[in-house]
């Protein structure tokens, strides 16, 4: 079975210029999450779909970050403008239901 | 806000001790994950105990969860250099759906 798939890998780009992650999620996973993690931090949750619909997006900064999870499949997440502190993994996860929850490789994030 | 706290923040440990690491979380929840994270897998599940449920095993690991003080314990046993990562608890709470994770403790296992 293929893991959640996301790209790139590693990404760096200067403060106020935008980026934007993608994720493929395991098929037939109904639930998508994007996670921020701060080095030496536990992943935050940023949004969580379930399909389309988004069941919680209280975490996200919602000034600079957008996310959408078309036809319930393939997610991206976006930041425009970055910050400095915006420097972080990006992680993708996806679920069958809202328990065990399988993450990709992530997406490093370097704002200088 | 991070609702689980693990303890210790690190743990060092020579190969074939047991390690423990506890997490305290704040609010009621549905159920509690343990994850663990190195460079090489990325972030893995490892097991899952229900809020009804109070002892989890799997292989070497053995998870105890106490809803009245808010806690739960993840004890490996016989560990191995390859146990060395990062671990991590998860919080799926009663209010909602999201998942909270903690801090997380770093275990590092001696040859």
């Amino acid at each position: 079975e293929a893991g959640v798939a996301q790209s790139p890998r590693y990404k760096i780009i200067e403060k106020r210029q935008s980026v934007a992650f993608w994720c493929n999620p395991i098929s037939g996973h109904a639930t998508l999450y994007w996670y921020q993690q701060i080095l030496g931090q536990g992943p935050k949750l940023l949004i969580q779909f379930q399909n389309n619909g988004v069941v919680d997006d209280s975490q996200l900064p919602k000034d600079r970050f957008s996310a959408e999870r078309l036809k319930g499949v393939d997610s991206t997440l976006k930041i425009q403008p970055a910050k400095l502190e915006d420097s972080a993994v990006y992680l993708c996860a996806s679920s069958l239901s809202l328990n065990e929850q399988f993450f990709g490789p992530g997406t490093r994030l370097t704002v200088l | 806000s991070q609702q689980g706290e693990e303890d210790p923040q690190a743990l060092s440990i020579q190969e074939g001790e047991n390690a423990t690491m506890n997490c305290s979380y704040k609010t009621s929840i549905n159920n509690l994950q343990w994850y663990r994270q190195n460079s090489g897998r990325g972030l893995v599940h490892l097991i899952l105990i229900r809020s009804n449920e109070r002892e989890k095993h799997s292989g070497r690991l053995r998870v105890t969860l106490d809803t009245s003080k808010k806690s739960s314990s993840l004890l490996i046993t016989a560990s191995r250099a390859a146990d060395t990562a990062s671990y991590f608890c998860a919080t799926d709470g009663t209010g909602g759906f999201k998942t909270i994770f903690g801090a997380g403790t770093r275990l590092f296992v001696k040859a």
